[in-house]
């Protein structure tokens, strides 16, 4: 079945550092990949996403890029702040479905000041 | 946010009991999810409703029983819960078509004594 991986699990930088997320996925018919961010104790919201017809796309600090051949795709943060800690989740399309999504196990994000 | 709103947010009940955790979407879509979040598999996906309609069940065990009334409201009736069922429960909802994004409520943070 469809399968989204996602490295590292905990990620800690320096405030001001850059800060890269992978995920890979499984299936090569997958056209949509979001990036949600869930900060302490609040509810899962979506940061980011992109569209297999573009390799990239950025949103002030935050990048997404995405290699379809290789099926994988990286969520990029720039001049990270102590406000960037979250954890971050990549998500894919379920197979032959246009809204339901599958989610990677996340990524706990620590920003240190 | 009153996007997506769910009650109660906080629930402790005993194995025997019998509760409702209850979602309300007012954003027009017409799909509808309920995941599991807990720290063993962060976002783990149980059902789905799409135009009313139950479209996935996850090999969820039957102590968890969904029911959708209409394309706002969603339930999520519980009975004679396990311990390993502590864990943040989040609805969820979506257009079916277009835009993939979920937008994700508040979340119940479910203890089972």
């Amino acid at each position: 079945g469809e399968n989204v991986e996602q490295h590292p699990s905990t990620l800690s930088v320096q405030e001001g550092d850059s800060a890269v997320i992978k995920c890979t996925y499984s299936d090569s018919a997958s056209n949509y990949f979001p990036w949600y961010k869930q900060e302490l104790g609040k509810r899962p919201q979506l940061i980011i996403d992109i569209r297999s017809n573009v390799g990239e796309k950025k949103d002030q600090r935050i990048a997404v890029t995405l290699n379809k051949t290789a099926k994988h795709f990286s969520l990029h943060i720039t001049e990270t702040q102590p406000e960037d800690s979250a954890v971050y989740f990549c998500a894919a399309p379920v197979r032959d479905s246009s809204y339901k999504l599958i989610f990677g196990s996340g990524t706990r994000l620590l920003v240190r000041p | 946010e009153t996007g997506v709103t769910q009650t109660p947010r906080h629930l402790v009940m005993g194995m025997t009991n019998k509760k409702s955790l209850k979602c309300e979407q007012h954003l027009g879509h017409n799909a509808m999810y309920w995941y599991k979040q807990s720290a063993k598999k962060p976002l783990e996906l149980m059902f789905v409703y799409s135009l009313e309609e139950r479209v996935e069940n996850n090999s969820v065990p039957s102590r968890f029983s969904p029911e959708c009334p209409n394309s706002s409201h969603l339930f999520l009736h519980l009975h004679t819960l396990q311990p390993e069922d502590s864990a943040l429960y989040l609805c969820a909802s979506s257009p079916v078509r277009g835009r993939n994004e979920q937008f994700f409520g508040p979340g119940t943070r479910l203890t089972v004594l």
